[in-house]
């Protein structure tokens, strides 16, 4: 089973709103990441984590805040975003950080209104 | 410093056609990685192949073929016999051993498979 598995799929939210996207993954993967992607662009490194804790954070403004509660999850909070941080949010885990292959999610499209 | 071309923005083709996809990579590592995925409109990425920087054996897989070449830092994939299924997004990507260790993507070409 090589399934990442993010919801929801879709969010739509306000510049005041408080949101959380979740990333779920159980092949035993011990990296998990953050993409971003905007329409036509390739997807953005956001953040990183293996072994549980943070070991890149690609200069994200802290208005996206990373959270993993255990190997198999993967959440990412959002507050008070920008209309310019709509974009496809994509979820990637890896057997490693390193030079593994990483096997994605179907992401979730955010608009922010 | 690494980085990753695809100069061929949008490509369009007759189903049955044979297509190939360029890479051209650039890093100072001496070992790494290269990688292929899929973006179909779903937008989930789909991976497609891994090649370490060793292994310059050309693969192939059903339809799918890659050709890994050093001597020109390119990793080009070709689509044989085409289909309309195989239209999509396809992204390059590097990752290296050494600094910036995360996948480097490519800008991605579009492929289109006309019926």
């Amino acid at each position: 089973d090589t399934e990442v598995t993010q919801t929801p799929k879709h969010l739509v939210m306000g510049m005041t709103n408080k949101k959380s996207l979740k990333c779920e993954q159980h092949m035993g993967h011990r990296a998990m990441y953050w993409y971003k992607q905007k329409a036509k662009k390739p997807p953005e490194l956001m953040f990183v984590y293996s072994y549980e804790k943070l070991s890149i954070n690609e200069s994200v403004p802290s208005r996206f805040s990373p959270e993993c509660p255990n190997s198999s999850l993967l959440n990412l909070h959002l507050h008070a975003l920008q209309p310019e941080d709509s974009a496809l949010y994509l979820c990637a885990s890896s057997l490693f950080a390193v030079n593994t292959e990483a096997f994605f999610g179907q992401g979730t499209r955010l608009t922010v209104v | 410093a690494q980085k990753v071309t695809q100069a061929q923005t949008e490509i369009s083709v007759v189903e049955k056609e044979d297509v190939t996809l360029d890479c051209v990579y650039e890093t100072r590592d001496t070992t790494y990685y290269l990688f292929w995925y899929k973006q179909p409109p779903s937008g989930e990425l789909v991976f497609l192949i891994r090649r370490n920087s060793f292994d310059e054996q050309n693969e192939i897989s059903g339809r799918y073929s890659w050709n890994f070449q050093k001597s020109t830092s390119s990793f080009n994939f070709t689509i044989t016999a085409s289909q309309v299924v195989d239209s999509a997004v396809y992204f390059c990507a590097l990752s290296g051993v050494t600094g910036r260790r995360a996948l480097t993507f490519g800008s991605g070409t579009r492929l289109q498979v006309q019926p």
